[in-house]
């Protein structure tokens, strides 16, 4: 949905670099999720924030992995000390809150490629 | 834990003929559903959604599916396809603002024949 907005759309990074992914949610959304997705696989979750927290990190590697989402601003996916196996594409989603019974709309994502 | 098998990564469809995408789902309660269409380089478009009520909801593009507890399925169907509809499918369940937001299956690729 055009209404989320990441950039940038493409990031080349060599081993050892930082990546920094952001994501402008919807106007109005406080909710951001990030997810990644692997050649050839579904998008796999990696983290939940509202604004100013992160309510579930769970999906994301414990180590040069990072995510915030301040209280102004987009919310940023930060990777470490790049390998080649953190190429993908990863994708933001954002939702108004309020509910189970709520749509999330899906930014055009960031495809990332570690040389 | 929930989780969402699609068990056709391809599926190859002369344009004009029926389709149907097959999706099997676990979920330890009452499941939300939904299938999001991708096109290359593209993000995700949401196509349908299923929380309550009727079992068979209609979604954009002419897309339909089918919620089928007993089978703990949903799959997804249109009956005359277009080649615009060329592009990767994906099931997913959960829910937003619940823990782990959606979980995906793997997608299908979906191919139209001329």
């Amino acid at each position: 949905n055009a209404g989320v907005m990441q950039n940038p759309r493409h990031l080349v990074r060599r081993r050892g670099q930082e990546a920094r992914l952001r994501c402008s949610p919807m106007k109005g959304h406080s909710h951001v999720y990030w997810y990644r997705q692997l050649p050839e696989e579904g998008l796999k979750f990696m983290v939940y924030l509202q604004k100013e927290n992160i309510i579930d990190e769970s999906g994301m590697p414990k180590e040069r992995f990072s995510a915030e989402f301040p209280k102004e601003g987009p919310s940023i996916l930060r990777i470490q000390q790049v390998v080649r196996g953190d190429s993908a594409a990863y994708f933001c989603a954002s939702y108004a809150g309020g509910g189970l019974r709520t749509e999330a709309f899906f930014g055009q994502g960031t495809r990332l490629t570690v040389v | 834990a929930q989780s969402v098998t699609q068990p056709d990564i391809h599926i190859t469809v002369s344009e004009g003929a029926s389709l149907e995408l097959r999706c099997n789902y676990s979920y330890g309660a009452t499941p939300y559903l939904f299938w999001y269409v991708q096109s290359p380089g593209q993000g995700l478009q949401l196509l349908l959604k299923y929380f309550s009520g009727d079992t068979l909801v209609q979604g954009i593009k002419g897309f339909e599916a089918e919620f089928k507890r007993s089978q703990s399925s949903f799959n997804l169907r249109k009956p005359s396809v277009h080649w615009s509809d060329a592009a990767e499918y994906f099931c997913a369940v959960g829910a937003m603002g619940g823990a782990d937001g959606l979980t995906f299956g793997k997608g299908t690729h979906l191919i139209i024949q001329p």
